[in-house]
């Protein structure tokens, strides 16, 4: 089976603090692929990131970095000095290479950052 | 470029009635998928398309649940009859085969209120 948890429901920080948004997975399968999207409160769902399973290297991009650990299954998400505009709902989600190139994605409950000003 | 255009944006309806939401992909983009979010159970695929064909339908709810795709640029979702339960923001989403990481691209969702 092939599931994603993130425990956290709901985070308020106070702008510039730093925050982390916790993302576990579970799959059976060797490939895989690991997103984060953003949904702020208008609603849309922002694409952020993907990794694929053989690539243990973080990643940063400006305020943003992702922690991907193979070795506890997580793959973690971190703001740097955050925003007003930080506040959304984050989600993860995985997509095991069975399902091919098709995209199907397991979501996870999401995160819901609220950034205090 | 035009991203995945979804209409109507909001739908308040009374039980019973007929709902048809509708969904434009990206061009060029082969697979487009039905997503539901609700509360309680989060985001979930409810069906997908590749060139028009839907591949796992296995989501939807049940057979009040329908949704076709006569060409490669528009989809529909229809649920008849409504219920209250059918409440939801629906997310149809499109991606392209042979993009490994296999992204969707969301449309901005229709929210359904069923009174």
């Amino acid at each position: 089976a092939q599931k994603v948890t993130q425990a956290q429901t709901e985070i308020s920080v106070v702008e510039k603090e730093d925050v982390t948004l916790d993302c576990v997975y579970e799959t059976r399968d060797t490939t895989y692929y690991l997103f984060w999207y953003k949904q702020p409160p208008s609603g849309e769902l922002v694409f952020l990131i993907r990794r694929n399973s053989f690539d243990e290297q973080n990643e940063i991009s400006g305020r943003y970095s992702w922690n991907f650990q193979k070795s506890t299954s997580s793959f973690n998400f971190t703001i740097t000095a955050s925003q007003v505009v930080d506040s959304a709902v984050y989600f993860c989600a995985l997509k095991a290479h069975g399902s091919g190139n098709t995209g199907k994605l397991i979501f996870g409950q999401g995160t819901t950052l609220q950034v205090k000003p | 470029d035009a991203g995945v255009i979804q209409s109507p944006r909001h739908e308040v309806t009374e039980m019973g009635q007929e709902v048809t939401l509708r969904c434009k992909p990206i061009s060029g983009h082969d697979y487009l998928f039905w997503y539901r979010q609700t509360m309680m159970r989060g985001l979930e695929l409810l069906i997908y398309f590749n060139n028009n064909v839907p591949i796992d339908d296995s989501g939807m709810p049940e057979d009040r649940f329908s949704a076709k795709m006569p060409n490669a640029s528009f989809s529909t979702l229809k649920i008849q009859p409504s219920e209250p339960r059918d409440s939801a923001v629906y997310f149809c989403a499109s991606s392209i085969r042979g993009q490994v990481t296999g992204e969707l691209f969301f449309g901005e969702g229709s929210r359904l209120t069923v009174l």
